[in-house]
């Protein structure tokens, strides 16, 4: 079974603070993505990588930056931690290419800035 | 900006009835997933419809897909209470090879 972990499920932080989200896949998948879910708003995408040191800015860039030194590790950084970054946040993977390009998501890591 | 839309934004059906959402996307694609999430969960992948295809169905659902009118639509046959969730589109980008997801279509199946 493919999985996506994320590091952590509920997170408190402060503001200001810099927050690291981690999210690992076990599936050699290319591509991986950062998305935030808020009630009314759906899934935004954040940032996107499709190998290793690549990426690309998703709608919802700002106040946020990733890193991805290793295939199956993508990092969601939130450098200077604000209220209105208090999100559900959704890791996923999945193939490239054209082919079945399902992508399979962690179990969220619901963050809370106070 | 978001590139799956879907319609409506709420569904609330009895049990046994059929559930029908629509899904509106703006740009080319390679192909069309819908996944479902629910309460606090992650999303779950439910099908996939290639640009080529134009209808597939998986026990009972059932997604049609039309290109000349950037839409497609889903179909839960004879709903379960389980069924409850949030459902969404997410076209995958040809160019870009991103997943847009929209803000979901929220199903309520009474028993």
């Amino acid at each position: 079974d493919v999985k996506v972990t994320q590091s952590s499920r509920y997170l408190v932080k402060r503001t200001g603070e810099k927050v690291f989200l981690e999210c690992v896949q076990d599936m050699d998948h290319e591509n991986m993505f950062w998305y935030r879910q808020d009630p009314g708003l759906g899934l935004r995408l954040i940032y996107f990588s499709y190998d290793v040191k690549m990426k690309e800015k998703g709608d919802i860039p700002e106040g946020y930056s990733v890193s991805r030194e290793k295939k199956e590790r993508f990092s969601l950084i939130l450098e200077s931690a604000s209220t209105n970054q208090t999100s559900m946040y959704l890791c996923a993977s999945s193939f490239s290419g054209t082919g079945t390009t399902e992508a399979f998501f962690g179990q969220g890591t619901r963050l809370t800035v106070v | 900006s978001q590139q799956g839309e879907e319609d409506p934004q709420a569904l609330s059906i009895q049990e046994g009835e059929n559930a029908t959402m629509n899904c509106s996307y703006k740009t080319s694609i390679n192909n069309l997933q819908w996944y479902r999430q629910n309460s606090g969960r992650g999303l779950v992948h439910l099908i996939l419809i290639r640009s080529n295809e134009r209808e597939k169905h998986s026990g009972r659902l059932r997604v049609t897909l039309d290109t000349s009118k950037k839409s497609s639509s889903l179909l839960i046959t004879a709903s379960r209470a389980a069924d409850t969730a949030s459902y969404f589109c997410a076209p995958r980008s040809s160019n870009t090879g991103k997943l847009i997801f929209g803000q979901g279509t929220t199903l309520q199946v009474k028993p």
